[in-house]
């Protein structure tokens, strides 16, 4: 089955600074991917997605690139905030399943 | 409804009582799942229905577990004489149809088992 290798946390960052959350799959075929995210004490929601080799998926200063030749899907963000302290899960889907990583969390200091 | 509704929001059981969970999809949404999520783990998928036919349970871990969505809305996953190993938070979520601009998932119901 489809799998995903997230980079490790937590992640502890200043306001301000240059957030990347590295993420590589393996996957049968090309599936679509998608970051979700998780606020303390909330369920997953949408956060990006994109649906074909070099698609870029943007949300809320967010942003991740499909990259088919080294299956690849970083999230990147140029100026955190507190707000974005979370736990950020990349997955690529297979047909209707989801396969997700194991999270990394992060952690915006004011 | 405006999202998914998922309720108990907690329970904590004995080891050996059977639990019933409700996930309340948004309205008109044709494909219903359900997540199971380990403390510190990413989600793990368990089973999908497709209205009211579950397509895929592959992902259920024993068979005390079972779901099931008899008019095509309302789920309820049933956990029967729960063991330790079962607490987790479940997850649901549901989707218009197919599912590759992605899901919509509920807040999930935290099961302690004591």
């Amino acid at each position: 089955g489809d799998s995903v290798t997230q980079m490790e946390g937590p992640v502890t960052l200043s306001e301000e600074a240059f957030l990347t959350i590295n993420c590589t799959y393996t996957a049968t075929g090309y599936p679509s991917l998608f970051w979700y995210v998780q606020y303390p004490g909330e369920g997953l929601q949408l956060l990006l997605k994109a649906t074909k080799a070099d698609d870029k998926g943007s949300n809320k200063g967010f942003e991740a690139t499909y990259r088919k030749e080294t299956t690849s899907f970083h999230l990147e963000k140029g100026s955190v905030q507190v707000s974005d302290s979370a736990v950020y899960f990349c997955a690529p889907i297979n047909d209707y399943k989801l396969s997700f990583g194991a999270g990394t969390t992060v952690t915006v200091r004011a | 409804g405006a999202g998914v509704s998922q309720s108990p929001r907690y329970k904590v059981a004995k080891r050996g009582q059977d639990v019933a969970l409700r996930c309340d999809p948004i309205s008109g949404h044709v494909s219903l799942f359900w997540y199971q999520q380990a403390l510190g783990q990413g989600p793990e998928f368990l089973t999908y229905f497709q209205n009211e036919a579950q397509l895929d349970k592959s992902g259920l871990p024993s068979d005390r577990f079972f779901a099931e969505r008899p008019e095509g809305s309302v789920s309820t996953l049933k956990i029967q004489r729960t063991q330790q190993e079962d607490s987790a938070v479940y997850l649901c979520a549901s989707s218009r149809g197919t599912a590759f601009n992605g899901y919509t998932f509920g807040s999930g119901t935290r099961l302690t088992v004591v």
